[in-house]
């Protein structure tokens, strides 16, 4: 049972546009989610992270929703750019233990 | 600051091998420590989890163990490698229940 997903496994926007990548999830228990960015054959590094009291969170060209009744967050990145594109994971936690689930990823190709 | 370490980068190994793949974080004392694997064009698959040290707690059942023998060191291991075991192993801490923060990771290949 995926808990967390990220139902589109690729997206192509040409630079300079808005990405928009979304992440779905089912578990009314996860009160912290976050953002990690992959390259091939490195670590994902954190983004953005987002706490359920709030709605919204911002980061320089990076802004994350979530919609509690949904259960749905999304990553807005704006501008794009060629170095954005990477693989996009969500993940979504609770306070009562000590790990993340995360979806199965999206594929962000901004092309120049 | 925090740093994290995974060695080997690379490692091909024929099946039926042995492996030890091994992590260490810097700069932090009694982090959460994870493995992960991803296997080619998936997602992140939690292996193993450990709060403290010889405290190892397993996510999927197979023929890895891990072993966390100081507060800042995490080691995967098996006995004898099996083509599905080739993958992206990721090894990451945390200092609470929340950001976790990834290795470079080990690309292993069983051959």
């Amino acid at each position: 049972d995926q808990q967390v997903k990220q139902n589109s496994p690729s997206l192509s926007v040409q630079e300079g546009r808005i990405s928009i990548l979304n992440c779905d999830y089912t578990n009314s228990m996860f009160d912290y989610f976050l953002w990690y960015k992959k390259y091939p054959a490195e670590g994902p590094t954190f983004l953005i992270s987002i706490s359920s009291i709030k709605d919204k969170n911002e980061d320089g060209r990076f802004t994350v929703f979530l919609n509690k009744s949904a259960k749905h967050l999304s990553l807005h990145i704006v501008p794009s750019q060629p170095g954005d594109s990477a693989v996009y994971f969500c993940a979504a936690n609770n306070n009562a233990g000590n790990m993340l689930t995360f979806g199965g990823g999206t594929r962000l190709m901004v092309k120049p | 600051s925090q740093t994290i370490h995974q060695w080997p980068a690379t490692l091909v190994q024929p099946v039926g091998s042995p492996l030890s793949l091994e992590c260490t974080v810097e700069g932090t004392s009694n982090p959460n420590l994870y493995w992960y694997r991803q296997a080619a064009g998936r997602g992140l698959q939690l292996l193993f989890y450990s709060v403290g040290i010889g405290q190892i707690s397993s996510e999927v059942p197979q023929n890895l163990s891990a072993s966390r023998p100081q507060d800042r060191q995490f080691i995967l291991s098996s006995k004898k490698l099996l083509l599905s075991d080739s993958g992206f192993y990721l090894c990451a801490w945390a200092s609470g229940p929340y950001e976790q923060y990834f290795g470079p990771g080990t690309r292993l290949t069983v051959t």
